[in-house]
């Protein structure tokens, strides 16, 4: 079993909905939780992060986190065609050494 | 400001042969970091650097060197290139002390060995 698992979809939806993107987890040691955009042939930028479990409100974007639960999610609401890109999770934890522990990422496409 | 900056951006290598994954930030960030991608796969770890002189194994070292004589340059040498390190590289660095490990992302070096 991965420690982070991410669906990779493709995911397709029209210009306009809500996008719900998710990430279950095995080691209940993460603290720090990351959502990373990565368009097509560009590297990955960091788009959200929460520290524990709780709600973070960016904009459009909300990340959510439910340590209980081991999952996460990022909600994207009224989708772009901009949000067009692959959306990373990734999680860390104070004194865990450098590493973040990345999702393989799910691909978002948002149509006209 | 240009952050984080890979060269070269594409390369094709026969089996056998050497390269070297430039790296270079402007941000006088401390820490530095190689990473690999696969389709499916997600980021792996190669190697990593807390600052000039100091380097670490990743994830999955094998078959890399790595060496930070200077702040700014992180380069990424393949000795005896295979096919199994077909990849996309990416560079990244960052200054710790958040505890969030926020990384600023190169580009990616997209690597074919044939």
């Amino acid at each position: 079993q991965k420690e982070v698992e991410q669906d990779p979809g493709p995911l397709s939806v029209p210009e306009g909905a809500i996008v719900s993107l998710n990430c279950t987890y095995s080691n209940s040691a993460f603290q720090y939780f990351m959502w990373y955009r990565q368009y097509s042939r560009k590297g990955p930028e960091l788009l959200m992060y929460t520290y524990s479990s709780g709600n973070k409100e960016d904009g459009r974007f909300t990340a959510q986190v439910d340590k209980s639960s081991k999952y996460i999610s990022l909600f994207i609401r009224d989708s772009q065609p901009s949000d067009s890109a692959t959306y990373l999770c990734a999680m860390t934890f104070t004194g865990g050494g450098n590493k973040l522990t990345f999702g393989t990422g799910t691909q978002l496409k948002v149509e006209l | 400001n240009a952050g984080v900056t890979q060269t070269p951006k594409f390369r094709i290598l026969k089996i056998g042969q050497s390269m070297t994954l430039q790296c270079t930030q402007d941000m006088n960030h401390n820490y530095m970091y190689w990473y690999r991608q696969d389709p499916g796969m997600g980021l792996k770890l190669i190697y990593y650097s807390v600052g000039a002189g100091i380097t670490d194994k990743g994830e999955v070292p094998n078959g890399y060197n790595v060496s930070r004589s200077t702040t700014e340059d992180f380069p990424l040498r393949l000795e005896l290139a295979a096919p199994s390190q077909t990849s996309v590289y990416f560079c990244a660095s960052n200054n710790r002390g958040s505890g969030a490990n926020v990384l600023t992302f190169g580009a990616g070096s997209r690597l074919t060995v044939l």
